[in-house]
């Protein structure tokens, strides 16, 4: 069975600083998505890494895909409130059930 | 708004019921993803609809089934409904195949029973 670990699984932070969410496997992943939930509504997409050793930014996020694509993080700088929620991530098992993982996600508090 | 619908949003009912949760996909996604997330739990992947028939089962009860209509929508039926049935319900949409592995979340389904 294919599963992605994210670690921390909790992090509470003050407002300013740096943070960076782990996602493991030790399977491969043709590409890795990451999500953002808030409480009560659906996860939304932050981004798709697709190539081994890919670096995507979205503004004060970089997500990063490993060399062999079976890892990924996520780092945030300058953490606001706003980014507070539960980060993640997910992607394609390969396994031949075409089943689609998520990881078992970081619940992020950023406290201003 | 991620385009992709759920009706109802909020469900209230009894154990020993039935239910009916109701889906509609983005434009042009012919894939249906459905997940039940409890209480500050991940979400858990039940089942998937390609173009009306069934692609993948994952942790799915018995007791619950779903289907995919011609117009894409897709309905969950959850039956005998027990306590611990009490959880978020979403269902997701995928582009076709080589567009992109994304999936769009709906706002979900919150069912409680009672």
């Amino acid at each position: 069975t294919q599963l992605l670990e994210q670690s921390p699984q909790f992090l509470s932070i003050q407002e300013g600083e740096n943070l960076t969410v782990y996602c493991n496997s030790s399977s491969v992943f043709s590409s890795l998505q990451w999500y953002r939930q808030e409480p009560g509504e659906g996860p939304v997409l932050l981004v798709t890494v697709v190539t081994g050793g890919e670096v995507k930014k979205l503004k004060r996020l970089t997500f990063q895909f490993g060399d062999a694509r079976k890892d990924s993080s996520l780092h945030i700088t300058a953490a606001q409130p706003g980014d507070t929620g539960l980060y993640l991530c997910a992607g394609y098992s390969t396994s031949g059930t075409y089943k689609y993982i998520f990881g078992t996600g970081t619940r992020l508090k950023v406290l201003a | 708004d991620s385009g992709v619908t759920q009706t109802p949003k909020h469900l209230i009912t009894a154990t020993g019921q039935r239910v009916t949760l109701r889906c509609s996909p983005r434009s042009g996604d012919l894939s249906v993803y459905w997940y039940q997330q409890s209480l500050d739990q991940g979400l858990q992947f039940l089942i998937q609809y390609y173009n009306g028939e069934e692609r993948a089962k994952g942790n799915i009860l018995e007791r619950f089934s779903a289907q995919q209509f011609p117009d894409l929508h897709s309905e969950l039926n959850l039956s005998s409904l027990e306590l611990g049935d009490s959880a978020l319900y979403f269902c997701a949409s995928k582009p076709p195949p080589g567009l992109a592995n994304e999936q769009f979340f709906g706002p979900g389904t919150r069912l409680t029973v009672l």
